[in-house]
């Protein structure tokens, strides 16, 4: 059993909407939890973290907790083509590791 | 801002060859990892390190060994690499702080191809 699970997409999303990304997890001990970005081709790079419950915005991005339902969320808002890309989910596991989902494909149609 | 490196960003070798990719990083992390990603599998942990000379397994350590022998560089080995081993490799770093993670910096990775 996987213990983050994504929607692999894709997710298409006009040019100027919010694309909403969502995320649940198994593991209740899971403290923290991440947003990465990945262009085809490249590594992924970190976008955000969260670890309290509630909502964190950082310019178009907003990522948002809630641990009582175990799950996580991103919204990209005004979304353009430049975040086109495959969006990982991942959360701490009992060791401080990284445990990422398969990942969301995000395509922003102009 | 945190520098992961892999020392090659595209490899071709031939079956039964040993490969040896290197990742250094330049801020000190005391922990560093190697990930493999494939189409429609997601991003699946090797090898990991909490610190000099320490080694633990991930998910698919068959067929790979690491070596950490200082704390900015740990090297993935194949020993007798197989045609699937051709994959994306991808190296991490992390700061490790009993109640705090800040997530891991990537490197850019290295597409290995066997052939």
């Amino acid at each position: 059993q996987k213990e983050v699970e994504q929607n692999s997409g894709p997710l298409s999303v006009p040019e100027g909407a919010i694309a909403s990304l969502n995320c649940t997890y198994s593991d209740r001990g899971s403290q923290s939890f991440f947003w990465y970005r990945q262009y085809s081709g490249k590594s992924p790079e970190l976008i955000m973290f969260i670890y309290s419950n509630g909502d964190k915005e950082d310019g178009r991005f907003t990522a948002q907790l809630n641990k009582a339902s175990q799950y996580v969320s991103l919204l990209i808002r005004d979304s353009q083509p430049s975040d086109s890309a495959t969006y990982l989910c991942a959360g701490t596991d009992s060791w401080g590791k990284l445990q990422f989902g398969a990942g969301t494909q995000v395509v922003v149609t102009p | 801002d945190v520098k992961v490196t892999q020392s090659s960003r595209y490899l071709v070798k031939r079956t039964g060859e040993k490969v040896f990719l290197e990742c250094v990083q330049d801020m000190d992390h005391e922990n560093m990892f190697w990930y493999r990603q494939d189409p429609g599998l997601g991003l699946r942990l090797i090898y990991f390190s909490y610190d000099v000379k320490m080694k633990e397994k991930g998910d698919i350590p068959e067929g790979y060994s690491v070596s950490r022998e200082k704390k900015e560089r740990f090297s993935l080995i194949l020993e007798s690499a197989s045609t699937n081993q051709t994959s994306m490799y991808l190296c991490a770093s992390s700061y490790a702080e009993a109640d705090a993670n800040y997530g891991y910096t990537f490197g850019s990775g290295t597409r290995l191809t066997v052939v």
